[in-house]
């Protein structure tokens, strides 16, 4: 059982590239989540999905898509990386919104320069 | 609309002492409260967390913290600080009815001095 897992671990990209950061949860989770994590900034939700097919904006949506084509995997799109998008990002999962415990994967460092 | 101000963005303790962590809420509706640890280049873990049962909750690890209605307050405690309890702790906020997110505070810095 991995729990949440990320791909890559770092990236640099560079002003105008695109990239998509991966993730998948092999816990049978309905609830998937994208969070970046500024310094200082806590966790600002970006987009999240409450199963296959549906998905939904946080409160940083802008610069980003998601798609959840499966329960297993939940995929951030950048398109067209710009410098405020250097952060820190996690995937997180849950059972439901009622089981109130997000599991985290262990995050991707991104840097846009 | 819910919200959490962690008071303290940095709080150093010697090992062996007590730890306090200070959390303040608002929100509108009956709220469900968590606390979250995150060790260097880790994602976030739950410590633990307060649903409108107990007000005196116990986590992992020792960590304790006791849900204020009257003073909006959720801090968290331990006895003992011990050196691996060094890392970033996060108080949390969801309300507690309808598909709503969590909400983060901006977390508060724990360094344990030998």
């Amino acid at each position: 059982n991995a729990g949440v897992t990320q791909t890559p671990k770092f990236r640099i990209l560079k002003i105008g590239q695109s990239m998509t950061l991966q993730c998948a949860q092999d816990m049978n989770h309905n609830y998937m989540y994208w969070y970046r994590q500024d310094p200082g900034m806590g966790l600002k939700l970006i987009y999240y999905s409450v199963g296959a097919g549906i998905t939904d904006k946080g409160e940083v949506p802008n610069g980003y898509n998601v798609s959840r084509s499966t329960t297993e995997d939940f995929p951030l799109r950048l398109e067209l990386a710009a410098p405020s998008q250097t952060s820190v990002y996690f995937c997180a999962s849950s059972y439901s919104i009622a089981s109130n415990e997000q599991f985290f994967g262990p995050g991707t460092r991104l840097t846009v320069l | 609309a819910q919200s959490v101000t962690q008071l303290d963005s940095h709080v150093s303790v010697s090992e062996g002492t007590p730890v306090l962590l200070r959390c303040n809420y608002s929100s509108s509706y009956s709220p469900s409260l968590f606390w979250y640890v995150q060790h260097p280049n880790k994602g976030l873990q739950l410590l633990l967390k307060y649903t409108s049962a107990a007000t005196l909750v116990k986590g992992i690890n020792g960590f304790e913290a006791e849900f204020k209605k009257s003073e909006t307050s959720f801090h968290l405690t331990k006895p003992s600080a011990h050196m691996s309890d060094a890392a970033e702790y996060f108080c949390v906020v969801r309300r507690n009815s309808g598909n709503t997110p969590l909400v983060f505070g901006k977390g508060t810095r724990l360094s344990v001095i030998a």
